[in-house]
């Protein structure tokens, strides 16, 4: 059975302290590794797709990195504008490669 | 915007009332989603259409049940439903194809059963 772990489940953060999100999957076939930010009261929105051991993907402050058996989100310098919750879910090729499993999130806090 | 719209954002009902979610994308993806988020625990994946036909059905229970009559919209009807049903309800909608496709997520329809 596919299986997406987050950790730290909540993380506060002050104003430019950089810190690493995991992501930990166990899954048959990896199609691709994704990372969503979600922000209270709304739907997720996608960050990154990774696809393969060794690649990285980056996008202002954030940095996400893949290995076979797990993800990490890099937040460099955060603001309290990056205050969310972030998910990680994975899609194998089984099923038609369309259920996507999802991590229970690691909600982030960044103060001021 | 993500191009994908739900309506309603809040919906209060009874265990008794019959009630609809509604979305509908204009991003031309072929498959729609439904997943229900509950409180401190993963989304959880309910159904899944392609081209308009139903490929997943995760176990749901029957008092949730979907409607796709195009690859542009999507309903969930609700009935008799339970109060450990209350939660957010994502529609998300992807265009399928190797690689793996991202998924586009509305806002929701946060749902109470009194």
């Amino acid at each position: 059975e596919d299986q997406v772990t987050q950790s730290p489940e909540a993380l506060r953060l002050q104003e430019g302290e950089s810190s690493s999100l995991n992501c930990s999957y166990t899954v048959s076939g990896l199609r691709g590794l994704f990372w969503y930010r979600q922000d209270p009261g709304k739907g997720p929105e996608f960050l990154f797709t990774l696809y393969s051991a060794g690649e990285e993907k980056e996008k202002e402050r954030l940095k996400a990195t893949l290995t076979k058996k797990e993800s990490f989100l890099h937040i460099t310098a955060p603001k309290p504008e990056d205050s969310a919750t972030y998910l990680c879910a994975v899609q194998a090729y089984d099923n038609y490669g369309q259920n996507f499993v999802f991590g229970p999130g690691t909600r982030l806090s960044v103060l001021p | 915007e993500t191009g994908v719209t739900q309506t309603p954002r809040h919906l209060v009902m009874g265990m008794t009332n019959k009630k609809s979610l509604k979305c509908e994308q204009h991003l031309g993806h072929n498959a729609m989603y439904w997943y229900k988020q509950s409180a401190k625990k993963p989304l959880e994946l309910m159904f899944v259409y392609n081209f308009k036909e139903q490929t997943e059905n995760n176990s749901v229970p029957s008092r949730f049940s979907p409607e796709c009559p195009n690859s542009s919209h999507l309903f969930l009807h609700l009935h008799t439903l339970q109060p450990e049903d209350s939660a957010l309800y994502l529609c998300a909608s992807s265009l399928d194809g190797p690689g793996g496709e991202k998924l586009f997520f509305g806002s929701g329809t946060q749902l109470s059963v009194l």
